[in-house]
């Protein structure tokens, strides 16, 4: 158990929806990662938080959006869904935001759009 | 700009025999570098990383990885496969700069015979 926590772990929902994922970081982590796992693109990093504030954008949609929250818990937000963002999403911590920093992965959610 | 190549999509070994998984990285930057393992329906676990000191790199459960820089390399090898070992793994890089981001191979997965 690495100490970080997703909800949902599994998400059924339709195309055009909009859905709302969240994770909680390992206690006393200030940065929080959003990563999406696909088949056909492998694991790509879509945002870094740090303590709150924005600190790294990679390959992520104009349609989702995450924030980090005072309690440092962070929810990525997918709207408009479309069937190609069937994908597991994880979210990982880590205690800094330095690139030597080990980042603890949580289970990940796993959502099927229909 | 930083990217992993990870040489083989399959490896499969008998139950004692050493393992070699192969990643060849590329980076602007001194890099860090990482080995994940991913069991089946798992989140991601961190096996070992390297952060510019020893080359040689000891990690959990036997594994270890040596940093090659004239050869941009940084294979993970076992000296005695188990058949808990069966997962994927990842190869991960991330930069020293101010991308802090990690990039992710696209996996090897290992099977492991009886």
């Amino acid at each position: 158990d690495s100490g970080v926590t997703q909800t949902p772990k599994h998400l059924i929902t339709a195309t055009g929806q909009r859905v709302t994922l969240r994770c909680s970081p390992r206690s006393g982590d200030l940065s929080v990662y959003w990563y999406q796992q696909s088949l056909d693109q492998g694991l790509q990093f879509l945002i870094q938080y740090y303590n709150g504030e924005e600190r790294a954008k990679g390959n992520i949609l104009e349609r989702f959006s995450a924030q980090q929250f005072p309690d440092l818990h962070s929810e990525l937000n997918l709207s408009s869904l479309e069937l190609g963002d069937s994908a597991l999403y994880f979210c990982a911590s880590s205690g800094g935001d330095r690139s030597y920093n080990e980042q603890f992965f949580g289970p990940g959610t796993r959502l099927t759009v229909l | 700009a930083q990217s992993v190549t990870q040489l083989d999509s399959h490896v499969s070994v008998s139950e004692g025999t050493p393992v070699l998984l192969r990643c060849n990285y590329s980076s602007s930057y001194s890099p860090s570098l990482f080995w994940y393992v991913q069991h089946p329906n798992k989140g991601l676990q961190l096996l070992l990383k390297y952060t510019s000191a020893a080359t040689l790199v000891k990690g959990i459960n036997g594994f270890e990885a040596e940093f090659k820089k004239s050869e941009t390399s940084f294979h993970l090898t076992k000296p005695s496969a188990h058949m808990s070992d069966a997962a994927e793994y990842f190869c991960v890089v991330s930069a020293s700069g101010s991308a802090r981001q990690l990039t992710f191979g696209s996996g090897t997965q290992l099977t492991v015979l009886p």
